[in-house]
């Protein structure tokens, strides 16, 4: 079974705290991505990794970072949290390449920012 | 840059009719997914489609594919009580594996 874990379930952070989400998986994807859902707007790209040390910007990168110093992990930074950036956010992983691999997604974190 | 609508966003409807959802994608693609999202939930995949005119069907619901309309549809038949959830598209960008996601058409069945 493939698995696909977010550290918290849910988070309560004061504004300007910096704020890590960690995601990990344990099926030697190659990518790795970071979404926040929010009602009415579906699932945004924050961030996406393909390999260890790589990454790209997806559609709301700002402010928000990434760090992928290890395959298997994956992890959101929230540098100065603000209250708009209050959301669910979703980490998944997917085989990289051709084929009909599908991008697995881990429970979810909510994020609350007070 | 790669885009993908939607519609509709709310689909309420009578237990045992038909309906369908739209997917609609701005540029070319290879893969398109179709997930399921129950309440509170995570998402749960229910289709890939790869090529042009692919038809793939689980239960009561049918995914198709047109690869030259950059249209796909997930198509309900019969709807029943078990099929309420939000339902989303998503498309692969193409020369890479970002995957980006549709608004999601949450779906209520009554009696």
């Amino acid at each position: 079974d493939v698995k696909v874990t977010q550290s918290s379930r849910y988070l309560v952070k004061r504004t300007g705290e910096k704020v890590f989400l960690e995601c990990v998986q344990d099926m030697d994807h190659e990518n790795m991505f970071w979404y926040r859902q929010d009602p009415g707007l579906g699932l945004r790209l924050i961030y996406f990794s393909y390999d260890v040390k790589m990454k790209e910007k997806g559609d709301i990168p700002e402010g928000y970072s990434v760090s992928r110093e290890k395959k298997e992990r994956f992890s959101l930074i929230l540098e100065s949290a603000s209250t708009n950036q209050t959301s669910m956010y979703l980490c998944a992983s997917s085989f990289w390449g051709s084929g009909d691999t599908e991008a697995f997604f881990g429970q979810g974190t909510r994020l609350t920012v007070v | 840059e790669l885009k993908v609508e939607q519609n509709p966003l709310f689909l309420s409807m009578q237990e045992g009719k038909n309906y369908t959802i739209y997917c609609n994608y701005s540029t070319t693609s290879d893969r398109l997914y179709w997930y399921r999202q129950d309440p509170g939930k995570s998402l749960e995949s229910l289709f890939v489609l790869l090529s042009n005119g692919a038809v793939k069907q689980e239960g009561r619901l049918m995914a198709s594919l047109d690869t030259k309309a950059r249209l796909s549809t997930l198509h309900i038949t019969a709807a029943v009580h078990d099929l309420s959830a939000t339902y989303f598209c998503a498309v692969r960008a193409l020369n890479t594996d970002k995957l980006i996601f549709g608004t999601g058409t949450r779906l209520q069945v009554f009696p």
